[in-house]
């Protein structure tokens, strides 16, 4: 089993629905949670950290689920320049007291006109 | 501009040949990170440094090399025995402590193909 796993869709959205995307982690013990935008061949840009009383920046919301182990994002209002890959990822103390970020596959998002 | 540079941005190697991407950072971390991105996948640690002179191997170093001989500077050796090169690799640095997330920074990637 990955550590990190997400559906890796794609989901197809008509412009001005709304979208969410889970993402389940194995290690109990992972510590700090995000989630990372990704357009087509470029690198991933930090959409906005996860915490466990939930945030909202716009029209993005994340929550976190430690019980279940699991973390979201929910895209309100989809527009256009919605359309990437959003990869989830998780700290895990990797050999010693540095945490290493681990990714999840991520999902193809394409918010259709 | 503070940030990373990685050269070349697309680089094509003949099977059994050694190549070297570059990594730069002008940001002051002392952390730096190569990640390997596959088709379709998430990314794979390769190795870190946490600091000059030291670095760790990730989850797949196999087949890989890096030196970290300045702070700024963190290359990566995609060696003949890595059976599967052709990817997109990712260089990443951060402040210590990481990741809270906000400190890391990536660079625009490299695309290595095997002909």
């Amino acid at each position: 089993r990955k550590e990190v796993e997400q559906d890796p869709g794609p989901f197809n959205v008509p412009e001005g629905a709304t979208v969410a995307f889970n993402c389940t982690y194995s290690n109990s013990a992972s510590q700090s949670f995000f989630w990372y935008r990704q357009d087509c061949r470029k690198e991933p840009k930090l959409l906005m950290s996860v915490y466990s009383s939930g945030n909202e920046d716009g029209r993005f919301t994340a929550q976190l689920n430690r019980a279940s182990q699991y973390i979201s994002l929910l895209i309100r209002d989809s527009k256009l320049s919605d359309s990437a890959t959003y990869l989830c990822a998780v700290t895990r103390s990797y050999g010693g007291a540095t945490n290493k970020l681990i990714f999840g596959t991520g999902t193809l998002l394409a918010v259709q006109p | 501009d503070g940030g990373i540079t990685q050269s070349p941005k697309y680089l094509f190697r003949k099977e059994g040949q050694n190549v070297t991407l570059s990594c730069e950072q002008n940001l002051n971390h002392d952390a730096m990170y190569w990640y390997r991105q596959d088709p379709g996948q998430g990314l794979r640690l390769i190795y870190y440094s946490q600091i000059v002179n030291d670095f760790q191997k990730g989850d797949i170093a196999e087949g890989y090399s890096v030196s970290r001989e300045k702070k700024e500077s963190f290359p990566l050796t995609v060696t003949s025995a890595q059976k599967n090169p052709t990817a997109f690799y990712l260089c990443a640095s951060s402040t210590p402590g990481l990741p809270s997330g906000n400190t890391i920074y990536f660079g625009e990637g490299s695309w290595l193909t095997v002909v």
